[in-house]
């Protein structure tokens, strides 16, 4: 099993700032990778795959970049929305999750 | 945009057996495949197992294998998750997924499951 390992755990961000999410896997994962977003109550949703592409109606200050074993997903000019967890999620294997990063407002 | 419909809330005892239904409408299940994932309360999310009703091929994660079923009825546009010999430690949230070897681009709303005597 792929192990997928998120950091940091939780980040404290404040409004109009950056956040950089890291996530890293136990072995290549080539660019299958995904990363999805979580609000409390809410089902994950789908922000990025294969690294880098935007999903559907996904704002442009969402980033994705990586290959291989070291994947980050960037948030620019953080609005009040985009407080939440994320997630990352491989799928060149028997899929696997990272546990998530926590971005939680300053 | 496919979306996924899943049946209501379950209490279930120890070593009983739940099985969880996931409607797909907007498009045919020929079209896709669908995976399942749960959420314990308070923790990430894992992957139980996938179906690509089309080919009528399942895959299953280690952990699962042995006490998962996952079934489609292309008829109804329906697939099914059943989970047996439950366990305290599998109350969760249940999610079916569109996606199988791939992302996962639209969920269902989620099934709690409550495994308590």
């Amino acid at each position: 099993e792929i192990v997928m390992t998120q950091s940091p755990a939780t980040m404290s961000v404040s409004p109009g700032e950056t956040a950089t999410l890291s996530c890293r896997a136990s072995q290549s994962v080539s660019n299958n990778l995904a990363w999805y977003q979580q609000k409390p109550g809410q089902p994950p949703r789908l922000l990025i795959y294969d690294t880098s592409t935007r999903a559907t109606g996904i704002p442009d200050r969402f980033s994705g970049s990586g290959s291989g074993t070291e994947f980050t997903l960037t948030i620019n000019s953080l609005q009040s929305e985009d407080f939440a967890v994320y997630y990352c999620h491989q799928y060149n294997n028997w899929p696997t999750f990272g546990q998530g990063t926590k971005v939680e407002i300053k | 945009q496919v979306q996924l419909v899943q049946s209501g809330a379950e209490v279930k005892p120890p070593g009983s057996s739940v099985k969880v239904s996931c409607k797909a409408s907007g498009a045919p299940l020929s079209d896709f495949g669908i995976s399942w994932v749960r959420q314990a309360p308070g923790q990430g999310l894992e992957w139980m197992g996938g179906i690509i009703p089309v080919v009528d091929s399942t895959k299953y994660g280690q952990k699962f294998q042995d006490r998962v079923t996952i079934s489609a009825d292309e008829l109804t546009n329906t697939v099914y998750m059943g989970l047996r010999s439950l366990r305290s430690d599998d109350t969760a949230l249940y999610y079916c997924v569109k996606g199988e070897s791939n992302w996962f681009d639209s969920w269902g709303q989620g099934t709690l499951v409550t495994v308590s005597s």
